[in-house]
C-alpha cells in the first residue's frame, strides 16, 4: 500500500525558515517523480514544485521560486520542502504527492493527509 | 501560464448525471495525449485521482466516473450521482510548468 507521511509543519513567524519531509513507504520511491502541493485554508489546490526521481529535474511554481527548494533522498524514501523567507501568503496544508507512472510525472496519483504551515508573528 | 476554469458549483439530483466543465486558455493536447487530469477532494480529506489523460480512469475508481474532451474543453462525468460523490472536483493541467488547477467545481445534491 502506497503510504506518505508528511511532518515538519507548524507555525512560523514571517521571514523564517521550516523544513518539511515526506516519508513514503509501498512503493520504489527512486522511481518516481514527486511533488509538493498546497492548500490556504478555504481555498483550492496549488502546485508548489516537482523534482524528478533522480532529481535531475526539478521545478517550481513562481510564487516560491527563489524561496523553496525542493529536494530528495532516495535512499532514506523522503522528500523535503525547505521553505526560508516565510509570508503570510505561504499559510496552507501541503500536500506531497506522487507521480502517475514511474519517470513520468504528469499527474498525482497517490497523496498524503498533509502538513499544515501557519506564518504569523 | 494556463488557466483552467470550472464552475464554482452544480448541484444535481441523485441517480441524475452530473457533468462538470474545466476550460482551459491554451490547448492542453500534446501528440494525441490530453494532459488533463480530474481530482475528487471530500472535506477534511486529501484530494484523489480520478481521471488522468483526459479519460482514463484511476484505479478503483468505479466507472461511473468519466472524463472527455480535448484541446481546450473538458469534462468530468458522474453517472449516476451517487450520495457519496458530495465533493469538490479540481481538473488540472499537465502540459506546461507552471501546472495549474483550475479553482474547483463543488457537487451538490437537489
Amino acid at each position: 500500500e502506497v503510504q506518505l507521511v508528511e511532518s515538519g509543519g507548524g507555525l512560523v513567524q514571517p521571514g523564517r525558515s521550516l523544513k518539511l519531509s515526506c516519508l513514503a513507504s509501498g512503493f520504489t520511491f527512486s522511481n518516481y517523480g514527486m511533488n509538493w502541493i498546497r492548500q490556504a485554508p478555504g481555498k483550492g489546490l496549488e502546485w508548489v514544485a516537482s523534482i524528478s526521481s533522480s532529481s535531475s529535474y526539478i521545478y517550481y511554481a513562481d510564487t516560491v521560486k527563489g524561496r523553496f527548494t525542493i529536494s530528495r533522498d532516495n535512499a532514506k524514501n523522503t522528500l523535503y520542502l525547505q521553505m526560508t523567507s516565510l509570508r503570510s501568503e505561504d499559510t496552507a496544508l501541503y500536500y506531497c504527492a506522487r507521480g502517475g507512472l514511474p519517470g513520468y510525472n504528469h499527474w498525482f496519483a497517490y497523496w498524503g493527509q498533509g502538513t499544515l504551515v501557519t506564518v504569523s508573528s | 501560464d494556463i488557466v483552467l476554469t470550472q464552475s464554482p458549483a452544480l448541484a444535481v439530483s441523485l441517480e441524475q448525471r452530473a457533468t462538470i466543465s474545466c476550460k482551459t486558455s491554451q490547448n492542453v493536447d500534446n501528440y494525441g495525449i490530453s494532459y488533463m487530469h480530474w481530482y475528487q477532494q471530500k472535506p477534511g480529506q486529501q484530494p484523489k485521482l480520478l481521471i488522468y489523460e483526459g479519460s482514463n480512469l484511476a484505479s478503483g475508481i468505479p466507472a461511473r466516473f468519466s472524463g472527455s474532451g480535448s484541446g481546450t474543453d473538458f469534462t468530468l462525468t458522474i453517472d449516476p450521482v451517487e450520495a457519496d460523490d458530495i465533493a469538490t472536483y479540481y481538473c488540472q493541467q499537465s502540459k506546461d510548468y507552471p501546472f495549474t488547477f483550475g479553482s474547483g467545481t463543488k457537487l451538490e445534491i437537489k
